[in-house]
């Protein structure tokens, strides 16, 4: 089993849809988990951090399950500036087991 | 804002070549970073750094070296650049010993070696 594993997608939405993205991962002990974004042949950028008690900023709620070990990410009201690629990583305590999944594809269409 | 520069956006080198990849920061951050990303294998840990002159292997480390003699700045280098380390090569850094803290990406150096 992978250590973080995402659906790769794509996921085609049409705008204002709502779609969430999961993101499981093996390690109980990991300590903390963020969604990163991907603008295709860019760099990945910080979207948000995943807290325990869940996290909202506008649009977005990031969610982490600690019983099933995965977290989430609810994208509300889509729109066309949403289509990248989504990564989660997942901090495994101590500096080397920072791991990425390999992303979830959202295409947002007219 | 932080701001994390590679040298290079494109390199094009050729198979046996020495190659040198530089990553500069401006926020002081104690941890850097070395990752190669590839279709359906996603980022992937060559190297880290937590501290100025040290280093950690990452999960592939094997074919490269990395160097870090000032805090702000980090290279990675092939020591004899091979095909299958044709890829993009993205540098990061993050503030602190913790992993609470998110990592600060450099806009990527795509190395194609032929």
């Amino acid at each position: 089993r992978k250590e973080v594993e995402q659906d790769p997608g794509p996921f085609n939405v049409p705008e204002g849809a709502t779609v969430a993205f999961n993101c499981t991962y093996s390690n109980s002990a990991s300590q903390s988990f963020f969604w990163y974004r991907q603008d295709c042949r860019k760099e990945p950028k910080l979207l948000m951090s995943v807290y325990s008690s869940g996290n909202e900023d506008g649009r977005f709620t990031a969610q982490l399950n600690r019983a099933s070990q995965y977290i989430s990410l609810l994208i509300r009201d889509s729109k066309l500036s949403d289509s990248a690629t989504y990564l989660c990583v997942v901090n495994g305590g101590g500096y080397q087991k920072v791991t990425f999944g390999t992303g979830t594809k959202l295409q947002v269409i007219p | 804002d932080v701001k994390v520069t590679q040298s290079s956006r494109y390199l094009v080198k050729r198979t046996g070549e020495k190659v040198f990849l530089e990553c500069v920061q401006d926020m002081d951050h104690e941890n850097m970073f070395w990752y190669r990303q590839d279709p359906g294998l996603g980022l992937r840990l060559i190297y880290f750094s937590y501290d100025v002159k040290m280093k950690e292997k990452g999960d592939i480390p094997e074919g490269y070296s990395v160097s870090r003699e000032k805090k702000e700045r980090f290279s990675l280098i092939l020591e004899s650049a091979s095909t299958n380390q044709t890829s993009m090569y993205l540098c990061a850094s993050r503030k602190g010993l913790a992993d609470i803290y998110e990592q600060y990406f450099g806009p990527g150096t795509r190395l194609t070696v032929t």
